[in-house]
C-alpha cells in the first residue's frame, strides 16, 4: 500500500505563490494519478485537479485554471502543486490523494482516490 | 458544470439503526462502459477523507459491509446499516471531481 507524505504548513501573503509537495512511498503503481483536493476551514471538499502517472497530462478544475500548476518527478515519486496569486480565500488544508490499481484503473477510471495524505495547511494572511 | 446535491445535510442516528444519504447529480454519471462514475467518501473529525464506495456500488478495500452504495440515473444513495459510534463524520459523494456539500452524521 502506498503512503503519501506532504510538506509542512506554510503561511503566505496575498499575491504570493505556494508550492506543496507530496511524496509517495511503498508500492507505487503505473496507474497512480495524483489528485489535489482542498478544504477551507469548516467547509467541504473541493477538487483542484490531477496529474497522470507520467506527469505529462494534467487536468484542473476551471476555477483554478491559469493559477495552478501540478508537476511530478517520477524519479523521486514526488508530486507538486503550485498555486499563484494567493488570496485569503485560498486559506485551506490541501490534500494530495492517489488512485490505486483496484478502484477503477482496469476500466480507465482514475477519480477514485483511495490513499490520502495528511494534508498541508496553507494560510494566506 | 456538474452540480452534486446531497440530502440531508445532517442527520442524527441511534446506534444500531440505519442511515441513508442521498446524492443527486445534475448529469448522469453513467458512462458508455456501463459504469457509474460516482464515489463516496467519509471524513471523520480531524482526519483526511477516506474512500468508501467507488463506481457507484463497489466497496473500497477494508470498508465494512455495513456500507453500501446504490443508485441509477441521477439519484444515488449511501446506506449505512447498523450505525456505530465510529461512523460519526461527514460523508461526501463525488462525480468526476465535483463533490457534494457533505452530510454530517451524528450519533444520538
Amino acid at each position: 500500500q502506498v503512503q503519501l507524505v506532504q510538506s509542512g504548513a506554510q503561511m503566505k501573503k496575498p499575491g504570493a505563490s505556494v508550492k506543496v509537495s507530496c511524496k509517495a512511498s511503498g508500492h507505487t503503481s503505473i496507474n497512480q494519478y495524483i489528485h489535489w483536493v482542498r478544504q477551507a476551514p469548516g467547509q467541504g471538499l473541493e477538487w483542484v485537479g490531477a496529474i497522470d502517472p507520467s506527469g505529462a497530462m494534467t487536468v484542473y478544475t476551471q476555477k483554478f485554471q491559469g493559477r495552478v500548476t501540478m508537476t511530478r518527478d517520477t524519479s523521486t515519486s514526488t508530486s507538486y502543486m503550485e498555486l499563484r496569486s494567493l488570496m485569503s480565500d485560498d486559506t485551506a488544508v490541501y490534500y494530495c490523494a492517489a488512485t490505486g490499481d483496484n478502484v477503477g484503473a482496469a476500466i480507465g477510471y482514475y477519480y477514485a482516490m483511495d490513499v490520502w495524505g495528511p494534508g498541508t495547511t496553507v494560510t494566506v494572511s | 458544470d456538474i452540480v452534486m446535491t446531497q440530502s440531508p445535510l445532517s442527520l442524527s442516528v441511534t446506534p444500531g439503526e440505519s442511515a441513508s444519504i442521498s446524492c443527486r447529480s445534475s448529469q448522469s454519471p453513467l458512462q458508455s462502459n456501463g459504469y457509474n462514475y460516482l464515489d463516496w467518501y467519509q471524513q471523520k473529525p480531524g482526519q483526511s477523507p477516506k474512500l468508501l464506495i467507488y463506481l457507484g456500488s463497489n466497496r473500497a478495500s477494508g470498508v465494512p459491509d455495513r456500507f453500501s452504495g446504490s443508485g441509477s440515473g441521477t439519484d444515488f444513495t449511501l446506506k449505512i446499516s447498523r450505525v456505530e459510534a465510529e461512523d460519526v463524520g461527514v460523508y461526501y459523494c463525488m462525480q468526476e471531481g465535483t463533490f457534494g456539500q457533505g452530510t454530517k452524521l451524528e450519533i444520538k
